[in-house]
């Protein structure tokens, strides 16, 4: 039973351009979001996260938008760069707060092409 | 670096035999957090301990079992290894449990 989907495997945009993830939910008990970046060899890094009560937040070339009605977050990253090449996790608390062990997703595969 | 330290960075063994995977949390951090990411499952929730007692419990089988000590490292003890166990596995700690901070992870090779 997924509760958070990541429906596409893998994303390939050109350097400079705008890089959009997309992340699904079933729960609607989940109401704080974060989004992971993991490089190869390493570990899951966090990026950014979001409260159910905004359905915006912005970090540098990161933000994270949430449509709660549609049971929908997005990550953009703007403008794309190599660096940026990971994968990325949308996660939420298991059993919705703020705080507790994560469910992922199953992660997107960010490729930047120079 | 995350802070998190895991131990060993590979492993390779045989079917049937026993293997303990080590993590030693950030400096402060109560809570430990096991992970483990197969190629078609994705990050998987094993178990959590927060300062030395089991907080909860995820898909962990019951050849699989974790403790964290009073220095509040933990161990992960796999047991009666079969192929499909062959994963990376992930320790991560938190101290209020909004963020995780993850290791870089144990490969396990089962052959």
């Amino acid at each position: 039973d997924q509760q958070v989907k990541q429906n596409s495997p893998s994303l390939s945009v050109q350097e400079g351009r705008i890089s959009i993830l997309n992340c699904d939910y079933t729960n609607s008990m989940f109401d704080y979001f974060l989004w992971y970046k993991k490089y190869p060899a390493e570990g899951p890094t966090f990026l950014i996260s979001i409260s159910s009560i905004k359905d915006k937040n912005e970090d540098g070339r990161f933000t994270v938008f949430l449509n709660k009605s549609a049971k929908h977050l997005s990550l953009h990253i703007v403008p794309s760069q190599p660096g940026d090449s990971a994968v990325y996790f949308c996660a939420a608390p298991r059993y919705g707060g703020s705080q507790g062990n994560l469910i992922f997703g199953k992660g997107t595969k960010l490729s930047v092409k120079p | 670096d995350s802070g998190v330290t895991q131990t060993p960075k590979h492993l390779i063994t045989a079917t049937g035999q026993r293997v303990t995977l080590r993590c030693s949390p950030r400096s402060g951090d109560l809570s430990v957090y096991w992970y483990q990411q197969s190629l078609d499952q994705g990050l998987q929730f094993l178990i959590q301990y927060y300062n030395g007692e089991e907080r909860a419990k995820g898909n962990i089988l019951e050849r699989f079992s974790a403790q964290q000590f009073p220095d509040l490292h933990s161990e992960l003890n796999l047991s009666s290894l079969e192929l499909g166990d062959s994963a990376l596995y992930f320790c991560a700690s938190s101290v209020a449990g909004e963020k995780l901070f993850f290791g870089s992870g144990t490969q396990l090779s089962v052959l």
